[in-house]
């Protein structure tokens, strides 16, 4: 069973700090790294995708992938109240299919 | 930017009624998928279709079906809904090629009774 494992949460931090959200997977085929953000109520939406080791950076939004020790993690810098919500880590495996892990919800306090 | 309509938006079911939920998207993309999403669960995939005419199963595919007769369209079918699929159901797409970004659609709330 190929799992994607993210830290329990919730996690909660100032706004204005770092927010930073942590993926470990368990297939060493996998290929493609992705964070969607979910608001309440609403469907997932794509924020980063990963596909080399090293460093992703997007606005605010910093993606690091690490294939040896099978982890992907997001940094948000400057988190803003706007930020909360749930993250979703997603993992593509040699079979082209996403896994998801079950989500950490960040809250941002003003 | 999704580009792709699910419908109902949500639906309250009787127990043993057949229910089929409406995808249908516009990007006219390859791949297409089923997903429901469940407190402490997560979201696990139900059915795909890499290309029109194709189907495939996925982690709980039990008590549903799919169909793909043409690119646009991909409805799922719960034949006799149980009170266990009760959930959220979001259908996505992406151009099917390896590496390529998957687009959800809004969701189909399913309460089953």
């Amino acid at each position: 069973q190929k799992e994607v494992e993210q830290n329990s949460g919730p996690l909660s931090v100032p706004e204005g700090a770092i927010a930073s959200l942590n993926c470990t997977y368990s297939d060493r085929g996998s290929q493609s790294f992705f964070w969607y953000r979910q608001y309440s109520g609403k469907s997932p939406e794509l924020i980063m995708f990963i596909y080399s080791n090293g460093d992703k950076e997007d606005g605010r939004f910093t993606a690091q992938l690490n294939k040896a020790s099978q982890y992907v993690s997001l940094l948000i810098r400057d988190s803003q109240p706007s930020d909360s919500a749930t993250y979703l880590c997603a993992v593509t495996g040699a079979n082209s299919k996403l896994t998801f892990g079950k989500g950490i919800t960040l809250s941002v306090r003003p | 930017i999704a580009g792709i309509t699910q419908a109902p938006t949500s639906q309250i079911l009787a127990a043993g009624r057949r229910m089929t939920l409406r995808c249908t998207q516009d990007m006219r993309h390859n791949a297409m998928y089923w997903y429901r999403q469940d407190l402490g669960l997560g979201l696990r995939l139900i059915h795909y279709s890499n290309t029109a005419g194709t189907t495939g199963k996925g982690e709980v595919p039990d008590g549903y079906s799919v169909s793909r007769a043409n690119t646009d369209d991909f409805p799922l079918t719960l034949a006799s809904a149980v009170p266990s699929q009760t959930s959220v159901y979001f259908c996505a797409r992406d151009r099917g090629t390896a590496g390529n970004t998957i687009y959800f659609g809004e969701g189909s709330w399913l309460t089953v009774v």
